[in-house]
């Protein structure tokens, strides 16, 4: 069974279209994030919901919303799509709370490339 | 202000040869330290921690790393690497004072030749 699964694995889109990726966690855990890793590996957190509150909103363009029916679910929809929108993004979770020392477990990616 | 630095953006050994993969933290209070591994397409995959007590840690596929308080250092390290330990290993700090935030550093590909 798939920890953290995300889909799509690939999208492929244009300029200016709107386009979503959801993420599910079946491991029962409060917290889940975005991240976004650029072309050169580096990854930014985004955002982080714990038990479907918002906790963490980075400096992101609003045209990124992040969305959580459940805490096991987490949402992206992103507006408008532009080039530099072009990255791979994860999606994350962990035990949550004051739980510090708790790992991330990591979906396997989406890589969205923008023409 | 949070923050992990991995000096090299890679590092080559050749099999049965030691690894050492080097992370410096800055963080305010007391600081809770992982390695992670990505091998290619995939998602980050967690191989160890230091929270508190011991040094040195041990964790995943044979890999530890040694916790250094004065040095601000939480290096990777495996005895004896293999071709299949080639990937890209990051350091992540999350602190008390960044709340839920894990920081990542901007990774170290690990080349192991045979």
């Amino acid at each position: 069974d798939t920890a953290v699964s995300q889909t799509p694995k690939y999208l492929v889109t244009q300029m200016g279209n709107d386009k979503s990726i959801k993420c599910e966690q079946n491991l029962g855990h409060d917290t889940m994030y975005w991240y976004k890793q650029d072309s050169k590996k580096f990854l930014k957190i985004m955002f982080s919901y714990n038990n479907k509150e918002l906790i963490i909103n980075e400096t992101v363009p609003n045209r990124f919303s992040p969305k959580s029916p459940d805490k096991a679910h987490l949402n992206l929809h992103i507006n408008s799509l532009e080039l530099g929108d072009s990255a791979v993004y994860f999606c994350a979770s962990s035990q949550g709370g004051q739980d510090y020392n708790s790992p991330l477990h990591f979906g396997n990616g989406t890589r969205l490339t923008v023409t | 202000a949070q923050s992990v630095a991995q000096p090299e953006d890679q590092v080559n050994v050749a099999e049965g040869n030691p690894l050492t993969v080097k992370c410096t933290y800055s963080v305010s209070g007391n600081p809770y330290l992982f390695w992670y591994v990505q091998y290619p397409n995939r998602g980050l995959q967690f191989l160890l921690k230091y929270i508190t007590g011991d040094n040195l840690v041990k964790g995943s596929y044979g890999f530890e790393a040694e916790f250094n308080k004065s040095q601000t250092s939480f290096h990777l390290k495996k005895p004896s690497a293999l071709v299949s330990d080639s990937a890209l290993y990051f350091c992540a700090v999350r602190g008390p004072t960044g709340g839920f935030k894990t920081i990542f550093g901007a990774g170290t590909r690990l080349f192991v030749k045979a």
